[in-house]
This record gives structure tokens, sequence and C-alpha cells, in this order.
């Protein structure tokens, strides 16, 4: 059964300041998505890693892949206030039809 | 404007009764998904379909049924056996079910049983 674990579930920052949101699986997956969703909001697609060492970057998040060491992070740089929302990761099985999700890392950056 | 439409946006229920939840989209999208997020939890796939007509389980599809007579549309009924359906419901739909295609999430159905 493939697991997924997050790393921090909360995360309080201050503005201008780096982080990084880690996500763990247990086992062999073809690919790796990260969303984000405000409170009550549905969810937004952020980025989707295909292979080992893919390396997405939008804006001040940037997300890469370790297949080998089945991790994903979520490097936050410089935050501000509108980064603030719950940020999951999922890791897919069945070519994107079953997705698993982390728990979700509640960010919040404070001014 | 292309989109994924979820009605209602917030549906209460009284135990013992059967409900279905509306997902319509117009983006063309040949596979459906429907997920649960409970408060302070990540979504869990409740079932999804790859093509009209076809449909399969998630994992935890116990207590809930699909139908997919159109493209367009994946109703999801919660039914009476579901022995704990307050959550929030949401609809996905991705362009071609096995690709790097990413699932776009609708706004979601918040159903609460009293």
């Amino acid at each position: 059964e493939l697991k997924v674990e997050q790393n921090p579930l909360f995360l309080s920052m201050q503005e201008g300041k780096n982080y990084t949101i880690y996500c763990n699986y247990s086992t062999t997956s073809d690919r790796l998505y990260w969303y984000r969703q405000d409170p009550g909001k549905s969810l937004e697609s952020l980025f989707v890693l295909l292979s080992n060492g893919a390396v997405k970057q939008e804006g001040r998040l940037m997300a890469s892949l370790d297949t080998k060491a089945r991790l994903s992070t979520l490097h936050i740089t410089a935050a501000v206030h509108d980064l603030s929302a719950t940020y999951f990761c999922a890791v897919s099985m069945e070519y994107g039809n079953k997705l698993v999700f982390g728990a979700g890392t509640i960010l919040r950056v404070k001014s | 404007d292309g989109g994924i439409t979820q009605s209602p946006k917030y549906l209460f229920r009284k135990e013992g009764q059967n409900v279905t939840l509306s997902c319509e989209q117009n983006l063309n999208h040949d596979a459906m998904y429907w997920y649960r997020q409970d408060p302070g939890q990540g979504l869990r796939l409740i079932y999804y379909s790859q093509i009209v007509n076809d449909f399969q389980k998630g994992d935890i599809a116990e207590g809930y049924s699909v139908s997919r007579e159109k493209k367009e549309s994946f109703p999801l009924t919660v039914t009476s056996a579901q022995k704990n359906p307050t959550a929030f419901y949401l609809c996905a739909s991705r362009y071609r079910p096995r690709s790097t295609d990413t699932q776009y999430f609708g706004p979601g159905t918040r159903l609460t049983v009293l």
C-alpha cells in the first residue's frame, strides 16, 4: 500500500524567509504532483514531476523529485503573505489515475 | 468559460437518505474522479472513470455509487450505507486518462449529515 508523508504539517514563516516542505512516499511511483488549497476552496495544480532529478519553478516556489530516495521537496523562497495556503503532494499510481495524497502542510506567512 | 462545476455547494442530509452530488465538465476531458476530504486531511479517491460507461473503485468506494452515461457528467451518490458521509467532496477531470496530464478540480460540495 502506497503511503505518503508530508512534513511539517504546519509551518509558520516570516515574510522574506526560505523554507522547504518534504514529501516522502513508500513505493515506486510514476509521477508526483503538488497542489495548493486556499481555505474552503478547491485545489489548484502547481507542478507535475515526472522523472528522477526533475525540477520545476514557478515564482517563489520550486519543486524537485528524487525517485531513488522517494522524496520530493517544495522550496519556498523569500515567502510573501500570498503564499499562505495548504500545500499537498500527491503520488501517482496507474498513470495518474490513482493519486494518493499527503495530509497537507498548512503554511502561514506572517508579516 | 471552460471548467468543472459541482452542485450544490452545500448539502444537508438526514441519516438514512441517499443523496446525489453533481459534477459536470465542459473541458472535453475523458477521465473524471471523485475525492473525499475530511478536516485536516488529504484527499482520498472514491471512484474514477476513464471513459464513458466505465468506472473503477478507488480506495474508499464503500457506501458510494457513480455512473458515467455522458462524457461531461459523473454524478456521485452517497448512499445510506456510508456510515460517516459528512465531508468535503471534490470532483476532478483530466484530458487523457493515461498521461502526464494533471487533474483539474471543481469547487467542491460540502455535505453535512444531520
